[in-house]
C-alpha cells in the first residue's frame, strides 16, 4: 500500500527558507501520478501549493511561484518542498499527498507536519 | 482562481439525522469536485470525488450531488465517527482551491 511521511524542521524564522521531505513507500513516484505539497493554517484553511509529476515537471501555485520550489530525488524515492522568505503567515500544517489510484484528485496524504515560523 | 465558497462554517446535528453540506463555485466546474473528511489528528480522506462517486470503503451513507455550480454533500444518517471538518475541492483547474471547511460536531 502507498504510503507518505512528511519530515523536516518544526521552526523556523522569519526571512529564512522552509524546507521539508516527502517520502514515499509502496510506489515508485517516477511510475506515475503527481506529487503535491498542501498546507492547512490555522482556523483551517486549506491550500494547495504545487506538485512535481512522475516525469519531473511542475506546477506551482502563482501565490506562491516566486517563493516555492518541488524538487525530488528519485534514488531515494523523496520528493521536496522549499518556500523561501518565509513570515508568520506560513506557520501552518505542511503535508504531501498524491492523486493515486484517483487522477485529479487527492486520495493518498501523509500525516502532516506542523511548522511554525517564529524567531 | 476558482473560488469555492462552502456553507455552512459550523453544524451540530443528532446521530440519525440527515447532514448536508453546500459549495459554491465561482464559475462552472463540471464534475470536477471532491469532498474530504479530515478527523482531528489526521490527515484528509477522500469521500467523494467526481461530485457523485464514492471512494473505496467510504460508507454508503455519504453521497455527492450538484445542481449548476452547486455542490452538496449529505450523510444520510449522522454517525458517532462523523464528526470532523468536511472540506470541497474544485479539480477543474490550478491552482486547486478547497472551500473554507465545514466543522461538523454531534449535539
Amino acid at each position: 500500500e502507498i504510503q507518505l511521511q512528511e519530515s523536516g524542521p518544526g521552526l523556523v524564522k522569519p526571512s529564512q527558507s522552509l524546507s521539508l521531505t516527502c517520502s514515499v513507500t509502496g510506489y515508485t513516484i517516477t511510475s506515475g501520478y503527481d506529487w503535491s505539497w498542501i498546507r492547512k493554517f490555522p482556523g483551517n484553511k486549506m491550500e494547495w501549493m504545487g506538485y512535481i509529476s512522475y516525469s519531473g515537471s511542475t506546477n506551482y501555485n502563482p501565490s506562491l511561484k516566486s517563493r516555492i520550489s518541488i524538487t525530488r530525488d528519485t534514488s531515494k524515492n523523496q520528493f521536496f518542498l522549499q518556500l523561501n522568505s518565509v513570515t508568520t503567515e506560513d506557520t501552518a500544517t505542511y503535508y504531501c499527498a498524491s492523486n493515486y489510484g484517483y487522477p485529479n484528485w487527492f486520495a493518498y496524504w501523509g500525516q502532516g507536519t506542523l511548522v511554525t515560523v517564529s524567531s | 482562481d476558482i473560488q469555492m465558497t462552502q456553507s455552512p462554517a459550523s453544524l451540530s446535528a443528532s446521530l440519525e439525522e440527515i447532514v448536508t453540506i453546500t459549495c459554491q463555485a465561482s464559475q462552472d466546474i463540471g464534475n470536477w469536485l471532491a469532498w474530504y473528511q479530515q478527523k482531528p489528528g489526521k490527515s484528509p480522506q477522500l469521500l467523494i470525488y467526481g461530485a457523485t462517486s464514492l471512494a473505496d470503503g467510504v460508507p454508503s451513507r455519504f453521497s455527492g450531488s450538484r445542481s449548476g455550480t452547486q455542490y452538496s454533500l449529505k450523510i444520510s444518517r449522522l454517525q458517532v465517527e462523523d464528526p470532523g471538518i468536511y472540506y470541497c475541492l474544485q479539480g477543474y483547474s490550478a491552482p486547486w482551491t478547497f472551500g473554507g471547511g465545514t466543522k461538523l460536531e454531534l449535539k
